[in-house]
């Protein structure tokens, strides 16, 4: 089936820092979505992006949806404590109907 | 407030007994789903409803049962035939055309 594949499974960031992660398949995709989540707590969504190439800005996060529909990367500018939690990245191919591939998740720490 | 709500947020039951966990969403959303998440498992699929009184598996459907019988409403439960039950349970739904998917705050269910 259908992988998303998400590594490293942990990261650790000084306060501050800016950090990124990819997000890739062997598959193509129409939607890329970033999720959080805080620790107990369901996702949340950070950013979807629905067009080969986007690049995408909410607050200090910005992703972008790869040109080959393949991939999708995260990038957090100025870390800070409340970054903490598991990202995911999420995917969909054909928008209706269907159901959403989920990555396994990063667990970010930031460290003050 | 629109929003999707899981209840209990934390269930406790004995080995044998069938649990049933609540999800009940007022976004209007045609599709709801079930996960499963374990501690570096990521989202794990276990059933997914498009539409009234039709419902799929997903990747992990054994030893879980749903129903829905209501637009607004996705049970699911958890019978004695699932070998491990205790994990965190995550309701989401999403809108027919639009893969974005909104989650509750989750259910964390331990069997003792």
């Amino acid at each position: 089936g259908q992988q998303l594949n998400q590594s490293p499974q942990s990261m650790f960031i000084q306060e501050g820092e800016d950090v990124s992660m990819n997000c890739t398949s062997s598959s193509i995709f129409n939607t890329w979505l970033w999720y959080k989540q805080d620790p107990g707590e369901g996702p949340v969504l950070l950013i979807a992006l629905y067009k080969a190439g986007e690049l995408t800005s909410n607050g200090r996060l910005t992703a972008q949806f790869g040109i080959t529909r393949k991939d999708s990367f995260l990038n957090i500018s100025a870390s800070i404590p409340s970054d903490v939690g598991i990202y995911f990245c999420a995917a969909d191919y054909t928008g209706a109907n269907s159901k959403l591939t989920f990555g396994k998740g990063i667990t970010l720490s930031v460290r003050p | 407030d629109g929003g999707i709500t899981q209840s209990p947020k934390y269930l406790f039951r004995k080995e044998g007994q069938n649990v049933t966990l609540s999800c009940e969403q007022n976004l209007n959303h045609d599709a709801m789903y079930w996960y499963r998440q374990d501690p570096g498992q990521g989202l794990r699929l276990i059933y997914y409803s498009q539409i009234v009184n039709d419902f799929q598996k997903g990747d992990i459907a054994e030893g879980y049962s749903v129903s829905r019988e209501k637009k607004e409403s996705f049970p699911l439960t958890v019978t004695s035939a699932q070998k491990n039950p205790t994990a965190f349970y995550l309701c989401a739904s999403s809108d027919r055309e639009n893969p974005e998917a909104f989650f509750g705050q989750g259910t964390r269910l331990t069997v003792v």
